[in-house]
């Protein structure tokens, strides 16, 4: 069965840097693409970024340049880091396997639980 | 960037059609993709490629998609449809793309 564990998530501080991880299992993980997806307290579900695999990544307009994510598919884990934070960072934060229908078109047929980042003095 | 616009809310009756839309700008000539999510759960895809049905998925669940509209179509709708709704599309200038999502309550 496809697993997907993130972790990493917590309060900081505006301003602050954060690097969640996500551990990946039952999958030929270096095959897939691999995105992050966030949703705010009682909001809507937004796309981050994606990274195929071969490391290419691309990043929504709002963390571009704030943000940054890798991969190692030898240990199966994809990483985002999460610098210059906002409040509006503050959410539950995704792990999502990708189906490529049309590269780089996807969709998602793995989702993690979720680590929840909060940003706030 | 590309907007996907879905009504905040349906009520339907058990055993009655619960319709939820997906409005987009030429929005047929793409790939609609539908998630389920329930309260406090993870999305969990229900529809791909616009009707498209993942194992598992039970036929209640159908899809289409012209024009300007993308439409879910749960039939038969049971307390356990019961959840947030979101629509996706690829596009080439914002990327991946999710719909604002409805909200469907089962009377």
């Amino acid at each position: 069965d496809v697993q997907l564990v993130e972790s990493g998530g917590g309060l900081v501080q505006p301003g602050g840097s954060l690097r969640l991880s996500c551990a990946a299992s039952g999958f030929a993980f270096s095959k897939y693409s691999m995105h992050w997806v966030r949703q705010s307290p009682g909001k809507g579900l937004v796309w981050v970024a994606r990274i195929d695999g071969y490391g290419s990544a691309a990043f929504a307009d709002s963390v571009k340049g704030r943000f940054t994510t890798s991969r190692d598919n030898g240990k199966n884990t994809m990483d985002l880091q999460l610098n210059s934070l906002r409040a509006e960072d503050s959410a539950v934060y995704y792990c999502v396997r990708a189906i490529n229908w049309n590269y780089p078109a996807h969709y998602f047929d793995s989702w993690g639980q979720g680590t929840l980042v909060t940003v706030s003095s | 960037s590309y907007v996907l616009t879905q009504a905040p809310a349906v009520s339907v009756a058990p055993g009655e059609t619960a319709k939820i839309t997906c409005g987009g700008n030429i929005i047929g000539s793409k790939s609609v993709h539908w998630y389920q999510q329930r309260p406090g759960q993870a999305p969990v895809l229900v529809i791909y490629e616009d009707k498209m049905r993942p194992s598992g998925i039970p036929e209640r669940f159908s899809g289409s998609n012209s024009g300007n509209t993308a439409t879910l179509t749960i039939s038969w709708v049971e307390a356990g449809d019961e959840a947030d709704y979101y629509c996706q599309v690829w596009d080439s200038r914002s990327d991946h793309v999710f719909g604002t999502g409805t909200k469907v309550t089962v009377l």
